[in-house]
């Protein structure tokens, strides 16, 4: 069975102080990995698709990685702008298996 | 613009009542997707469709139906065999298969009584 595990499940963060949110995968043949963002009481937005080992990619203060195994995604000098739940997505078996996200708390 | 829109927002039903939640889309995408979201858990799909009147069953598609009978259009229907109904819905949407960069409506947020 597909699963895919979070962490840490909250984080807080000072504005400013970078860090990173893991996203472990077990899935057979991953054929990507999503991230979204998702604001309290409102549908995930779209921020990354990554397909392969080695693949980066960037947006604003967000930087996805991924590896064979997991997925970070780094928040660098954060803003309380960017507090949200990150939902980590494996497209695997047929379906998007969801993780549960990382709850970011990012203080002024 | 083109986005999801979900509604209502918020729907309150007693138990033993059927409701339905509505998914409209203007992006012309072919596929759609309803999801359940409970707190501490990840998304779960419930029911989606590649096609219009083609659908298929998630993971967790016990107590619910769907139809689509047009592009735009996905209504989800909760039924009273749903035991624990309870929860933040969300309807998506993409162009292909769920492979591609799906887009999320705002959500409906329905509270048995």
């Amino acid at each position: 069975e597909d699963q895919v595990t979070q962490s840490p499940e909250a984080l807080r963060l000072q504005e400013g102080e970078s860090s990173s949110l893991n996203c472990s995968y077990t899935v057979s043949g991953l054929r990507g990995l999503f991230w979204y963002r998702q604001d309290p009481g409102k549908g995930p937005e779209f921020l990354f698709t990554l397909y392969s080992a080695g693949e980066e990619k960037e947006k604003e203060r967000l930087k996805a990685t991924l590896t064979k195994k997991e997925s970070f995604l780094h928040i660098t000098a954060p803003k309380p702008e960017d507090s949200a739940t990150y939902l980590c997505a494996a497209d695997g078996n047929n379906r998007l298996a969801f993780g549960k996200g990382n709850q970011v708390v990012v203080i002024p | 613009d083109g986005g999801i829109t979900q509604s209502p927002k918020y729907l309150f039903r007693k138990e033993g009542q059927n409701v339905t939640l509505s998914c409209e889309q203007n992006l012309n995408h072919d596929a759609m997707y309803w999801y359940r979201q409970d707190p501490g858990q990840g998304l779960r799909l419930i029911y989606y469709s590649q096609i219009v009147n083609d659908f298929q069953k998630g993971d967790i598609a016990e107590g619910y139906s769907v139809s689509r009978e047009k592009k735009e259009s996905f209504p989800l229907t909760v039924t009273s065999a749903q035991k624990n109904p309870t929860a933040f819905y969300l309807c998506a949407s993409s162009d292909g298969g769920y492979r591609n960069e799906q887009f999320f409506g705002p959500g409906t947020r329905l509270t048995v009584l």
